[in-house]
């Protein structure tokens, strides 16, 4: 069955250090990948978005990597601060088909 | 500019009474989605309109729920006859054509008694 796996585990990251978020999939051949980031009682924002054909993109302190061999992105936050903790949700769309199949997100808190 | 608009924020109703949620998309944003976010849990496709084209209710979990896009702009989703298990969080998100980038109301929290 296709499946989109985020740690399921909270993340603690002390502050100023570089937070690593795993996203995995199956069974999917995605075109694109996206991430986004959700507050408590809020709707998810669009972060970044990056192709099967790309390998990273940046945006500030914010940088996904997408490895299409190992079915996996990586979403990195470096030099991190106290707001950037939220859940950060993985999402990907299958070439083909706009429907976009979202994991269930990473609770992400950087201790001051 | 104005964002997405969800209505009602919050709703509280009793089990097997029906319910209408409301999204107002961004104005020009020609594609909608609907999803529902269970505590603890990912978003979950419900349906999604694109343009003029029929939409996509494969996500759909049963035939209570329905939803309409009146002049490519404003939608409804309605749950008929709603259960306890229909309680979540229901997010309508849009984005100018593709999903490239969708952008997402605050959401309406259902609780079904």
């Amino acid at each position: 069955s296709q499946k989109i796996e985020q740690n399921s585990e909270a993340l603690n990251i002390q502050e100023g250090k570089t937070a690593t978020l795993t996203c995995n999939y199956t069974n999917y051949s995605p075109a694109y990948l996206q991430w986004y980031r959700q507050d408590p009682g809020r709707g998810p924002v669009f972060l970044l978005l990056i192709r099967e054909n790309e390998k990273e993109k940046r945006k500030e302190r914010l940088k996904v990597t997408f490895d299409t061999t190992l079915k996996q992105s990586l979403f990195h936050i470096t030099a991190s601060q106290p707001a950037d903790s939220a859940t950060y949700l993985c999402a990907l769309v299958a070439g083909g088909d706009d429907k976009i199949i979202f994991g269930k997100g990473t609770r992400l808190h950087i201790l001051p | 500019g104005a964002g997405v608009s969800q209505s009602p924020s919050n709703k509280v109703t009793e089990k097997g009474k029906d319910v209408e949620l409301r999204c107002d998309p961004i104005s020009g944003h020609t594609a909608l989605y609907w999803y529902r976010q269970s505590l603890g849990q990912g978003l979950e496709f419900l349906i999604y309109f694109q343009g003029n084209s029929a939409p996509d209710k494969s996500g759909l979990p049963s035939d209570r729920f329905s939803a309409e896009r009146t002049g490519g702009s404003v939608s409804t989703l309605t749950i008929q006859r709603t259960q306890q298990e229909d309680s979540a969080v229901y997010l309508c998100a849009s984005s100018l054509d593709r999903p490239e980038t969708q952008y997402f109301g605050p959401g309406t929290r259902l609780l079904v008694l």
